[in-house]
């Protein structure tokens, strides 16, 4: 399964744009990246996902290398209710034709006002 | 709110134990998946179903397994509990059909916690 890495921790101002980083260098040409959160022990929460275009949608960007070695998943006006940890996950396709996610660690993103 | 419901949202009980979790997916998603979150060990994936069929399996131990019926509802037992099982359970719902369905997102409930004294 390709892994991914994201930083343990990040802090953003409320009402500025939060940028997460993810390296998934092991990534295949058919496996998908998504970005998960979980807000204290919440179920996590589906954000976005991307083959190797970038995406948008009301919650956020998600931004591809060309190479699809990394992302960057984009909050553009962080709130405080944006405080949790972030997964990025790269899908693991199985021979059956289904997905599996392996989730990391995330990246606890803390804003304050 | 995800649509996915799942009961009890709390159980304790005793080492040596068996447990029942129940997991009602999103209307029409075919796809149910349980997941464990452990303080140590992360959110884990543990076992996946598919209008009825086991699809993939995960980190699940032989003392677990896992149950999807005709009402496409998911069950999660349990059995001789041990400390090391007190965790967050998570069962997450996807999907209306396979192939590239099959990347559709996954909408998770909210959890069972289980404690294990």
């Amino acid at each position: 399964d390709a892994k991914t890495t994201q930083p343990p921790s990040m802090d953003c101002a409320e009402g500025r744009a939060a940028n997460l980083p993810c390296n998934h260098s092991t990534i295949s040409g058919n496996e998908y990246v998504y970005w998960y959160r979980q807000i204290h022990s919440q179920g996590p929460q589906y954000i976005i996902h991307g083959l190797k275009n970038n995406e948008t949608n009301e919650m956020a960007s998600l931004i591809i290398t060309e190479d699809r070695k990394s992302s960057t998943l984009i909050l553009p006006h962080a709130t405080l209710r944006d405080t949790a940890v972030y997964y990025c996950i790269v899908s693991h396709l199985l021979n059956t034709g289904f997905q599996k996610l392996v989730f990391g660690t995330g990246t606890r993103l803390l804003v304050s006002p | 709110d995800s649509g996915v419901t799942q009961t009890p949202k709390h159980l304790i009980t005793a080492t040596g134990q068996r447990v029942t979790l129940r997991c009602s997916p999103r209307s029409g998603d075919l796809s149910v998946y349980w997941y464990q979150q452990s303080l140590d060990q992360g959110l884990q994936f543990l076992i996946q179903y598919y209008n009825g069929e086991e699809r993939a399996k995960g980190n699940i131990l032989e003392r677990f397994s896992a149950q999807q019926f005709p009402d496409l509802h998911s069950e999660l037992n349990l059995s001789s509990l041990e400390l090391g099982d007190s965790a967050l359970y998570f069962c997450a719902s996807s999907g209306k059909g396979g192939g590239l369905a099959a990347y559709n997102e996954q909408f998770f409930g909210p959890g069972t916690r289980l404690t294990v004294l």
